[in-house]
Protein backbone atom coordinates (compact mmCIF):
# COMPACT_ATOMS: atom_id res chain seq x y z
CA UNK A 1 0.00 0.00 0.00
CA UNK A 2 0.90 3.59 -0.10
CA UNK A 3 3.14 4.71 2.41
CA UNK A 4 3.65 8.77 3.02
CA UNK A 5 6.51 10.21 4.59
CA UNK A 6 6.54 13.44 6.52
CA UNK A 7 9.39 15.71 7.39
CA UNK A 8 9.99 17.35 10.11
CA UNK A 9 8.03 16.37 12.61
CA UNK A 10 8.28 19.46 14.54
CA UNK A 11 9.31 23.15 13.18
CA UNK A 12 9.59 26.37 15.12
CA UNK A 13 9.90 29.95 13.19
CA UNK A 14 10.34 33.31 14.00
CA UNK A 15 7.03 35.36 13.09
CA UNK A 16 7.38 36.34 9.22
CA UNK A 17 9.94 33.86 8.39
CA UNK A 18 8.62 30.97 6.06
CA UNK A 19 8.47 27.52 6.69
CA UNK A 20 8.64 24.21 4.20
CA UNK A 21 7.31 20.84 4.90
CA UNK A 22 8.26 17.89 2.75
CA UNK A 23 6.67 14.72 1.88
CA UNK A 24 7.49 11.82 -0.02
CA UNK A 25 4.98 8.91 -1.27
CA UNK A 26 5.65 5.32 -2.60
CA UNK A 27 2.84 4.73 -5.19
CA UNK A 28 3.39 6.19 -8.40
CA UNK A 29 -0.21 5.90 -9.00
CA UNK A 30 -1.35 8.30 -5.95
CA UNK A 31 -2.78 11.65 -8.16
CA UNK A 32 -4.17 13.88 -5.20
CA UNK A 33 -2.21 15.25 -2.58
CA UNK A 34 -3.99 17.75 -0.01
CA UNK A 35 -2.83 19.42 2.93
CA UNK A 36 -4.53 19.74 6.18
CA UNK A 37 -4.02 21.80 9.58
CA UNK A 38 -5.26 20.71 12.76
CA UNK A 39 -5.40 23.10 15.38
CA UNK A 40 -5.54 21.69 19.05
CA UNK A 41 -8.26 19.50 19.73
CA UNK A 42 -9.78 20.90 16.49
CA UNK A 43 -11.01 18.82 13.62
CA UNK A 44 -8.25 18.75 10.15
CA UNK A 45 -8.88 21.43 7.77
CA UNK A 46 -8.25 21.24 4.28
CA UNK A 47 -6.32 24.32 3.02
CA UNK A 48 -4.85 23.24 0.05
CA UNK A 49 -4.44 20.36 -2.59
CA UNK A 50 -2.29 19.80 -5.87
CA UNK A 51 -3.43 16.90 -8.57
CA UNK A 52 -1.06 15.28 -10.34
CA UNK A 53 -1.34 16.93 -13.71
CA UNK A 54 -0.11 19.83 -11.94
CA UNK A 55 3.19 20.75 -10.35
CA UNK A 56 2.53 23.87 -8.30
CA UNK A 57 0.04 25.67 -6.75
CA UNK A 58 -0.60 28.97 -4.65
CA UNK A 59 -3.15 30.41 -2.57
CA UNK A 60 -2.05 33.68 -0.94
CA UNK A 61 0.40 32.50 1.67
CA UNK A 62 0.60 29.29 1.03
CA UNK A 63 1.80 27.02 -2.02
CA UNK A 64 2.23 23.49 -2.63
CA UNK A 65 4.50 21.87 -5.25
CA UNK A 66 4.72 18.62 -6.37
CA UNK A 67 7.41 16.54 -8.32
CA UNK A 68 6.20 13.22 -9.38
CA UNK A 69 9.48 11.91 -10.84
CA UNK A 70 11.02 12.27 -7.40
CA UNK A 71 7.79 11.01 -5.96
CA UNK A 72 7.68 14.23 -3.44
CA UNK A 73 5.73 17.08 -2.75
CA UNK A 74 6.14 20.13 -0.09
CA UNK A 75 4.26 22.59 1.28
CA UNK A 76 5.47 26.12 1.52
CA UNK A 77 3.83 28.83 4.15
CA UNK A 78 5.23 32.65 3.53
CA UNK A 79 5.38 35.34 5.40
CA UNK A 80 3.95 32.82 8.84
CA UNK A 81 1.83 34.51 12.10
CA UNK A 82 1.06 32.93 15.21
CA UNK A 83 -1.85 31.90 13.52
CA UNK A 84 -0.59 29.67 11.36
CA UNK A 85 0.95 27.16 14.28
CA UNK A 86 -0.41 23.80 14.62
CA UNK A 87 -0.15 20.48 13.06
CA UNK A 88 0.17 20.37 9.21
CA UNK A 89 -0.54 16.72 7.42
CA UNK A 90 -0.07 15.68 4.27
CA UNK A 91 -1.39 13.17 2.66
CA UNK A 92 -1.69 10.75 -0.76
CA UNK A 93 -4.85 9.55 -2.61
CA UNK A 94 -4.23 6.02 -3.74
CA UNK A 95 -6.93 3.28 -4.58
CA UNK A 96 -9.87 4.69 -2.19
CA UNK A 97 -8.21 6.14 0.49
CA UNK A 98 -5.95 9.06 1.77
CA UNK A 99 -2.86 7.65 3.10
CA UNK A 100 -2.06 10.67 5.79
CA UNK A 101 1.72 11.62 7.03
CA UNK A 102 2.77 11.46 10.43
CA UNK A 103 2.00 15.19 10.81
CA UNK A 104 4.48 18.71 12.00
CA UNK A 105 3.99 20.28 14.75
CA UNK A 106 4.69 24.34 13.39
CA UNK A 107 5.01 26.82 16.35
CA UNK A 108 5.35 30.57 14.95
CA UNK A 109 6.76 32.97 17.85
CA UNK A 110 6.14 36.41 17.77
CA UNK B 1 -23.68 24.36 1.93
CA UNK B 2 -22.54 20.87 3.11
CA UNK B 3 -22.66 19.80 6.81
CA UNK B 4 -21.36 16.67 9.13
CA UNK B 5 -22.34 16.61 12.41
CA UNK B 6 -21.11 13.70 14.95
CA UNK B 7 -22.06 12.96 18.41
CA UNK B 8 -21.31 12.64 21.32
CA UNK B 9 -18.47 15.27 20.99
CA UNK B 10 -16.91 13.15 24.35
CA UNK B 11 -17.76 10.01 25.76
CA UNK B 12 -15.96 8.39 29.00
CA UNK B 13 -16.44 4.39 29.09
CA UNK B 14 -15.06 1.32 30.65
CA UNK B 15 -13.27 -1.17 29.40
CA UNK B 16 -15.49 -3.76 28.00
CA UNK B 17 -18.60 -1.54 28.18
CA UNK B 18 -20.40 -1.18 23.52
CA UNK B 19 -19.99 1.96 21.49
CA UNK B 20 -21.71 3.36 18.94
CA UNK B 21 -20.87 6.89 17.54
CA UNK B 22 -22.92 8.21 14.83
CA UNK B 23 -22.28 10.98 12.11
CA UNK B 24 -24.44 12.53 9.43
CA UNK B 25 -23.94 14.87 6.61
CA UNK B 26 -26.15 17.35 5.42
CA UNK B 27 -26.23 19.00 2.16
CA UNK B 28 -25.18 16.43 -0.03
CA UNK B 29 -26.39 13.10 -1.80
CA UNK B 30 -24.24 9.90 -1.90
CA UNK B 31 -21.01 10.99 -0.67
CA UNK B 32 -18.14 8.89 -0.01
CA UNK B 33 -17.81 8.07 3.93
CA UNK B 34 -14.92 7.69 6.12
CA UNK B 35 -13.79 6.68 10.12
CA UNK B 36 -10.49 7.60 11.21
CA UNK B 37 -9.07 7.72 14.99
CA UNK B 38 -6.05 9.76 15.54
CA UNK B 39 -4.33 9.04 18.67
CA UNK B 40 -3.23 11.49 20.84
CA UNK B 41 -0.13 13.18 19.15
CA UNK B 42 -0.18 10.40 16.42
CA UNK B 43 -1.68 10.78 12.71
CA UNK B 44 -4.47 9.47 10.98
CA UNK B 45 -5.85 5.80 11.13
CA UNK B 46 -8.06 5.14 8.10
CA UNK B 47 -10.63 2.49 9.85
CA UNK B 48 -13.58 2.51 7.73
CA UNK B 49 -14.62 3.94 4.53
CA UNK B 50 -17.97 3.51 2.58
CA UNK B 51 -19.38 4.64 -1.16
CA UNK B 52 -22.49 4.01 -0.60
CA UNK B 53 -25.46 2.13 1.98
CA UNK B 54 -24.60 -0.93 3.10
CA UNK B 55 -21.12 -0.99 1.40
CA UNK B 56 -18.50 -0.77 4.04
CA UNK B 57 -14.46 -1.37 3.78
CA UNK B 58 -12.36 -1.90 6.40
CA UNK B 59 -8.68 -0.90 6.77
CA UNK B 60 -7.73 -2.38 10.30
CA UNK B 61 -8.72 -5.73 11.49
CA UNK B 62 -9.66 -5.01 15.08
CA UNK B 63 -12.81 -4.92 17.37
CA UNK B 64 -14.91 -2.11 15.77
CA UNK B 65 -17.67 -2.61 13.14
CA UNK B 66 -18.95 0.68 10.93
CA UNK B 67 -22.14 0.99 9.67
CA UNK B 68 -24.30 2.77 7.02
CA UNK B 69 -28.01 2.46 7.59
CA UNK B 70 -28.78 5.61 4.96
CA UNK B 71 -26.97 7.01 2.74
CA UNK B 72 -26.00 9.88 5.02
CA UNK B 73 -25.53 8.07 8.36
CA UNK B 74 -22.21 6.42 8.96
CA UNK B 75 -21.94 4.76 12.48
CA UNK B 76 -18.78 3.39 14.16
CA UNK B 77 -19.68 0.67 16.62
CA UNK B 78 -18.06 -2.02 19.38
CA UNK B 79 -19.05 -4.24 21.44
CA UNK B 80 -16.33 -4.25 23.71
CA UNK B 81 -14.06 -1.66 24.27
CA UNK B 82 -10.47 -1.92 24.99
CA UNK B 83 -8.27 0.62 26.53
CA UNK B 84 -6.61 0.84 22.84
CA UNK B 85 -9.82 2.22 21.78
CA UNK B 86 -9.23 5.37 23.20
CA UNK B 87 -8.63 8.35 21.19
CA UNK B 88 -10.55 11.21 18.54
CA UNK B 89 -12.70 9.97 16.44
CA UNK B 90 -13.02 11.65 13.22
CA UNK B 91 -15.51 10.88 10.90
CA UNK B 92 -15.34 12.85 6.94
CA UNK B 93 -17.08 12.73 3.74
CA UNK B 94 -16.07 13.51 0.13
CA UNK B 95 -18.14 13.40 -3.08
CA UNK B 96 -16.04 11.60 -5.46
CA UNK B 97 -12.74 10.76 -4.38
CA UNK B 98 -11.02 13.15 -3.26
CA UNK B 99 -11.61 16.40 -1.32
CA UNK B 100 -11.98 15.02 2.11
CA UNK B 101 -13.65 17.20 4.66
CA UNK B 102 -13.76 16.19 8.75
CA UNK B 103 -16.62 16.77 11.29
CA UNK B 104 -15.80 18.08 14.63
CA UNK B 105 -14.49 14.37 15.91
CA UNK B 106 -15.55 12.22 19.02
CA UNK B 107 -12.88 12.25 21.99
CA UNK B 108 -13.38 8.64 23.39
CA UNK B 109 -11.62 7.47 26.81
CA UNK B 110 -11.96 4.16 27.97
CA UNK B 111 -11.24 4.10 31.43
Amino acid sequence: GENVEQHPSTLSVQEGDSAVIKCTYSDSASNYFPWYKQELGKRPQLIIDIRSNVGEKKDQRIAVTLNKTAKHFSLHITETQPEDSAVYFCAAFSGYALNFGKGTSLLVTP
Amino acid sequence: SQTIHQWPATLVQPVGSPLSLECTVEGTSNPNLYWYRQAAGRGLQLLFYSVGIGQISSEVPQNLSASRPQDRQFILSSKKLLLSDSGFYLCAWSVGRYEQYFGPGTRLTVT
